[in-house]
């Protein structure tokens, strides 16, 4: 099985940029959690999907940030016009019923 | 969710016990404990969870007070690789429109 898969693993991007960061949960994980880890602080939940549903949102910025699960394809975490702020790893978890599994992240550097 | 609460910081020896304690005295009834860890920067990872009796798996030993407001981890032979910060969180069933929120953790130092 594989597990929770984070691409890219790697991002940079400049000011004013957009940034997509893409999961794929676990085979049969209908539930997607995206998490934010700033430098050197803990994890902030963000956004809590199931397919094609938002079921809570309630970590997320009221501005530039969307999150998608579609019914086929991986979740989208999306973020607009990037600002320095928003450099951190940002990690992806999927469920079933019981305990979240974790991806490896994706690091989001912006210049 | 109920919060948490857990020492900073602790070190042990390799080989040994290490015990991580947590407090979660407003904790309801069907709260769980949960215990995961994150290694450097790479994704938390899953320890083990249980509601009110104590649980063992290949990698630790929950115990749970009977009360339930409080529990400890337990790692029977700490390595080095065992290094990392360790949250304890209760929460709901998660996947089950519930979220785990994570708090500082206690960073577990384990010395040659």
């Amino acid at each position: 099985n594989a597990g929770v898969m984070q691409n890219p693993r790697h991002l940079v991007r400049r000011r004013g940029q957009e940034a997509r960061l893409r999961c794929s949960p676990m085979k049969g994980h209908s539930h997607v959690y995206w998490y934010r880890q700033l430098p050197e602080e803990g994890l902030k939940f963000m956004v809590y999907l199931q397919k094609e549903n938002i079921i809570d949102e309630s970590g997320m910025p009221k501005e530039r940030f969307s999150a998608e699960f579609p019914k086929e394809g991986p979740s989208i975490l999306r973020i607009q016009q990037v600002v320095r702020g928003d450099s951190a790893a940002y990690f992806c978890a999927s469920s079933p019923p019981g305990e979240l599994f974790f991806g490896e992240g994706s690091r989001l550097t912006v210049l | 969710d109920a919060k948490t609460t857990q020492p900073p910081s602790m070190d042990c020896a390799e080989g040994r016990a290490a015990n991580l304690p947590c407090n979660h005295s407003t904790i309801s009834g069907n709260e769980y404990v949960y215990w995961y860890r994150q290694i450097h920067s790479q994704g938390p990872q899953y320890i083990i969870h249980g509601l009110k009796n104590n649980e063992t798996n290949e990698m630790a030993s929950l115990i749970i007070t009977e009360d339930r407001k409080s529990s400890t981890l337990i790692l029977p032979h700490a390595t080095l690789r065992d290094t990392a910060v360790y949250y304890c969180i209760v929460s709901y069933v998660t996947g089950a429109n519930s979220k785990l929120t994570f708090g500082k953790g206690i960073t577990l130092s384990v010395r040659p």
